[in-house]
């Protein structure tokens, strides 16, 4: 079946704009998450989603970070008046329930903030 | 979640088997062991997971000690596509840590031919 997207699959933008990051997750999938990997470090946990209980934000760097999922399904991640750190590849993942830890990831998102 | 141990590099002539250790001594009793992998510009792929029990699958099989407290990962016949940074994480379902998957450095294979 169908894994998780993401789109844009590249973004390039200039300080201070802001853009919209989108996550596809696998149907069905009740557990959302997104991550971020900054070159050559590890996966820094941003947010993350269950169902219809409110979301886990304790990972959001700054209140310039947002994020929705609406219907349960897609999820957006909005960061606003973007800096040059926030330059990363931004990843989603998803999982069937939140008791199985088994994530599966989509491509990520690179962005690059000029 | 218990801390992993993973050697920072390997590498693995093309067709042989790449065996791929991890120690993990402080592992708890409901902990399970996931591997992980993330091929340069990609996202990170599911390899397989297990308790206590030896577990294979289509990509690769899981050797789990007796005592639990490490583990090797078995690409039993590597090819080129299968250079990558292998992560070995240990978690418990329901995890009171929080949701997110420690990476950590993983173990950076490379394939040659």
């Amino acid at each position: 079946g169908a894994g998780v997207s993401q789109s844009p699959s590249n973004k390039v933008t200039e300080k201070g704009k802001d853009v919209e990051l989108r996550c596809d997750p696998i149907s069905g999938h009740t557990a959302l998450y997104w991550y971020r990997q900054s070159l050559g470090q590890g996966l820094e946990f941003l947010i993350y989603f269950q169902g219809n209980s409110a979301p886990d934000k304790s990972g959001l760097p700054s209140d310039r970070f947002s994020a929705e999922r609406t219907g349960g399904s897609v999820s957006t991640l909005t960061i606003q008046r973007t800096q040059q750190e926030d330059s990363a590849v931004y990843l989603c993942a998803s999982s069937l329930l939140r008791s199985q830890e088994t994530q599966y990831f989509g491509p990520g998102t690179r962005l690059l903030v000029l | 979640d218990a801390k992993t141990t993973q050697p920072p590099s390997m590498d693995c002539a093309e067709g042989r088997a790449a065996n791929l250790p991890c120690n993990h001594s402080t592992i708890s009793g409901n902990e399970y062991v996931y591997w992980y992998r993330q091929i340069h510009s990609q996202g990170p792929q599911y390899i397989i997971h297990g308790l206590k029990n030896n577990e294979t699958n289509e990509m690769a099989s899981l050797i789990i000690t007796e005592d639990r407290k490490s583990s090797t990962l078995i690409l039993p016949h590597a090819t080129l596509r299968d250079t990558a940074v292998y992560y070995c994480i240990v978690r418990a379902p329901n995890s009171n840590s929080g949701y997110a998957l420690n990476f950590g450095k993983g173990t950076s294979l490379l394939v040659t031919p």
